[in-house]
């Protein structure tokens, strides 16, 4: 089930910022947000997620509106090994079973 | 690395036949997730099972089947083949049950001509 709306694709120069947006404005206050990319024909990769508070970690930084219903993966200094598929995903933190990914943004880093 | 490994990496084979897939999970994760990506449908979701039991069931076609043995490595059975099965089938692995936080292996591409 589709809880998420992302744009299909970005484009990026390399060495700033990408900021990809997610928007969830259905999402439960039980359910996180959490944010996979993957690189062309690789498994998938978990990147970073959160409940309501601003995260960061060594790949990226992750900002939730204070309403939640959407939020931007932020990759501060995109290199061209950032291009990939995002996929921006919403799932209860407890009970669930698999993830669900939609069709993602494509963005692509250009040098 | 993820420390997820998937053999065989590529697979060829013909209509109406069968294969398996092999995956290992990382050590330590009991919980192993099977998806399926094919060019129309995306990454689709298709069975887990956890410490060896079937936990949920996903877009799975009867003709498919899986396992996890007592070692918690898993086995997906594709069988009587058609050219709509070809697609890249990833597997993951997470800690116990949960879903949220899985490692993904490199996949296995499977072709059927």
């Amino acid at each position: 089930d589709a809880k998420t709306t992302q744009p299909p694709s970005m484009d990026c120069a390399e060495g700033r910022a990408a900021n990809l947006p997610c928007n969830h404005s259905t999402i439960s206050g039980n359910e996180y947000v959490y944010w996979y990319r993957q690189i062309h024909s690789q498994g998938p990769q978990y990147i970073i997620h959160g409940l309501k508070n601003n995260e960061t970690n060594e790949m990226a930084s992750l900002i939730i509106t204070e309403d939640r219903k959407s939020s931007t993966l932020i990759l501060p200094h995109a290199t061209l090994r950032d291009t990939a598929v995002y996929y921006c995903i919403v799932i209860i933190q407890t009970g669930a079973n698999n993830l669900f990914f939609g069709t993602g943004t494509r963005l692509t880093v250009i040098p | 690395d993820s420390g997820v490994t998937q053999t065989p990496k590529h697979l060829i084979t013909a209509t109406g036949q069968r294969v398996t897939l092999r995956c290992s999970p990382r050590s330590g994760d009991l919980s192993v997730y099977w998806y399926q990506q094919s060019l129309d449908q995306g990454l689709q979701f298709l069975i887990q099972y956890y410490n060896g039991e079937e936990r949920a069931k996903g877009n799975i076609l009867e003709r498919f089947s899986a396992q996890q043995f007592p070692d918690l490595h898993s086995e997906l059975n594709l069988s009587s083949l058609e050219l709509g099965d070809s697609a890249l089938y990833f597997c993951a692995s997470s800690v116990e049950g949960q879903a949220q936080t899985q490692y993904f292996g490199p996949g296995t591409r499977l072709l059927v001509l």
